[in-house]
Parts: structure tokens; sequence; C-alpha cells
């Protein structure tokens, strides 16, 4: 199993500003994953972290409002770009082996608040 | 739109009571996987089925993936209060890599 860990926990941010959250995995991973989760809703992947190269993103979100770096197999960083309250929500990592049959293991989770 | 729907939406049982959640998809799935979310938690891996028709196990919780691969079910029997949070399914679509679709979710409340 892998064990995740991000930060910050949670975060009070003011509207137009930028937040970066870091996501750290225990173990080298193969796929580390960006999701949303609105209050009271399921999770949206937001992007695939890929290491070495640009994230690939999923419909509706785009790298200048959400950029991604994956420098490494075991750290990657989200970055919400020029806030807006319609941001506030739980972001959360997750970090998977190569195969779709793996696990897929959730960091705690970000919890933003955007003013 | 979503893809991977969940009913019911909301659950709520008396202790000791059965509970089920169906996920319908609709697309064919390579495996669906579930996860529960406990009240300010995260998201915890559960179980994973990749077989048509497969069933599993876990104590007290029965999960089942149906014959066309497409639906997936999970049953609680005699709920009790630690059993309170959300339920995903979450599945790979067939042809969709690595990446998981989140169901809607289920949120079961278990009362005394």
């Amino acid at each position: 199993s892998a064990v995740i860990s991000q930060k910050p926990s949670r975060d009070i941010c003011q509207r137009g500003t930028s937040l970066t959250i870091q996501c750290q995995v225990d173990s080298q991973v193969t796929m580390m994953f960006w999701y949303r989760q609105q209050p009271g809703q399921s999770l949206t992947l937001i992007a695939t972290a890929n290491q070495g190269s640009e994230a690939t993103y999923e419909s509706g979100f785009v790298i200048d409002k959400f950029p991604i770096s994956r420098p490494n197999l075991t750290f990657s960083t989200l970055t919400v770009s020029n806030m807006s309250p319609e941001d506030s929500s739980i972001y959360l990592c997750s970090a998977q082996g190569r195969s779709n049959t793996d696990t897929q293991y959730f960091g705690p989770g970000t919890r933003l608040t955007v003013l | 739109g979503q893809q991977v729907m969940q009913i019911p939406q909301y659950q709520h049982v008396q202790e000791g009571e059965d509970f089920t959640t169906y996920c319908n998809s609709s697309t064919t799935l390579s495996n669906i996987q579930w996860y529960k979310q406990r009240p300010g938690g995260h998201p915890v891996f559960l179980i994973q089925l990749v077989k048509s028709g497969e069933v599993k196990k876990q104590k007290r919780l029965t999960f089942q993936f149906g014959e066309a691969k497409k639906n997936s079910s999970l049953h609680i029997t005699a709920t009790q209060t630690t059993d309170v949070g959300t339920y995903f399914c979450a599945g790979i679509l067939t042809g969709g890599g690595n990446k998981l679709t989140f169901g809607t979710g289920t949120q079961l409340k278990v009362e005394l």
C-alpha cells in the first residue's frame, strides 16, 4: 500500500490569489492523479500528473488554471490559479501502480475556501 | 455528463437493518472499485472487482459485479453505526487506461 500526505490540509484564500498544493507518496508509484470534490458531491478527475512531462487534463480543466508539476515518481503539485469562490472545494491527490487493476490510494485532501 | 450513477443518493436505516447501494454505468467497465468516505475524511479503498459476475465478501459487506460489467452493488448486512459514510463506486471505463470515473455516491446514515 501507499501512504500519501498533502500540504496544506486546509486554507482560506482571497479571490485572485493562487495556492499550490503538495502531494507526497511514501513509495515510487507510476500514476498520480488530482481530483476535486465539491461539497456534498462526488470526485471529479482534474488531471493525470505525468512524471517529466505535461499533465493530461480532463475536459473542463486547463493548464493555465490548474498547473501541475511532477518532478519525480513520489511528488506532485497542483496550483489553483487566480482563485474565485467557485474554486472552493476539496482537492485530493491519488497514486496508483502501473496496472489499472492496482489499488488507487488517496491523500487526506486539501480543503480550500476562497473568499 | 456523469457516466456512473448510484442509487439511492441517501439512505437512513436503523442499526441492524440491511443496506444496499447500486452502481450503474452507461458503458462497459474494465473493473470496478468501491470506496468509503467518512464525514470529513477522504475516500478509502474497500475492494476491487474485475471479473464478470464476480462476488466478493468482506465480513458484513458483499460486493457484486454484473455479468455485463456495467453494474455493481454493495450490500451491508446488519448495519452498525460505524458503517456511516458515503459509499462510492468507481470504474475504469473500457479503453479508459487507468482513469477512475467515480459514481455519484450513496450517503448512509445509521440511527440507533
